[in-house]
């Protein structure tokens, strides 16, 4: 079956200090992988989706950047966080664009 | 205007009850509509997919799709305490702001 992962779970971290989230998928090949970002009572914003190795389309320009190092590794960073950049980011996978997708249990952010 | 859209809510309604989701899209060639329950600070859980038009049962939950309308909808029948969360409805990759539901016993 498959999985997903996600660290660190949490994360508490200074304005202007940077910033890698990793997700990982086991159980799959070359699955697309989608980064999104929810802030306190709200919906899922788009960040990046990827569908395969080095592949990133960037749905919202900001001072975030993904990568896909390997088929089921992706990773979003930022150089330098600011304040709005806090919320609860999670990472999915889905087999095609219109298949469902399946969430990792994300990641909650608080830029101070 | 947002390409998903949801009624805010919040939706109460009692045990044992019917609990109707409703979700537009602005997107008229959209091919894939899901609908996502979330727990408070978890992340979302699919429960229900839909491609064509008409209703797709499954349980106690069914969704219901009118392209003709742009217009996608979930029912939860005999609803519990348990159904409390807020229920996401995505289109293709985009989600709305979701509705919260709470189940009074």
């Amino acid at each position: 079956s498959q999985t997903i992962h996600q660290w660190p779970a949490t994360l508490v971290q200074p304005v202007g200090s940077p910033l890698s989230l990793e997700c990982t998928v086991e159980g799959t090949s070359n699955p697309n992988l989608y980064w999104y970002r929810q802030a306190a009572g709200r919906g899922l914003q788009l960040l990046f989706y990827s569908v395969g190795i080095g592949q990133i389309s960037s749905e919202v320009p900001q001072n975030l950047s993904a990568s896909r190092p390997q088929d089921r590794q992706f990773i979003l960073s930022s150089k330098k966080l600011l304040l709005s950049d806090s919320g609860f980011y999670l990472c999915a996978w889905t087999l095609g664009p219109l298949n469902e997708q399946f969430f990792g249990p994300g990641t909650r952010l608080t830029v101070l | 205007q947002k390409e998903v859209e949801q009624n805010s809510g919040p939706l109460s309604v009692p045990e044992g009850a019917i609990a109707s989701l409703n979700c537009t899209y602005s997107d008229r060639g959209s091919q894939s509509f899901f609908w996502y329950r979330q727990y408070s600070g978890k992340s979302p859980e699919l429960i229900m997919f839909i491609y064509s038009n008409g209703d797709k049962e499954d349980g106690r939950f069914t969704a219901q799709l009118n392209k003709a309308s742009q217009y996608v909808s979930l029912l939860i029948r005999d609803s519990q305490p348990s159904d409390s969360a807020t229920y996401l409805c995505a289109v293709n990759v985009g989600f709305g702001d979701g509705t919260t539901l709470t189940v009074k016993p």
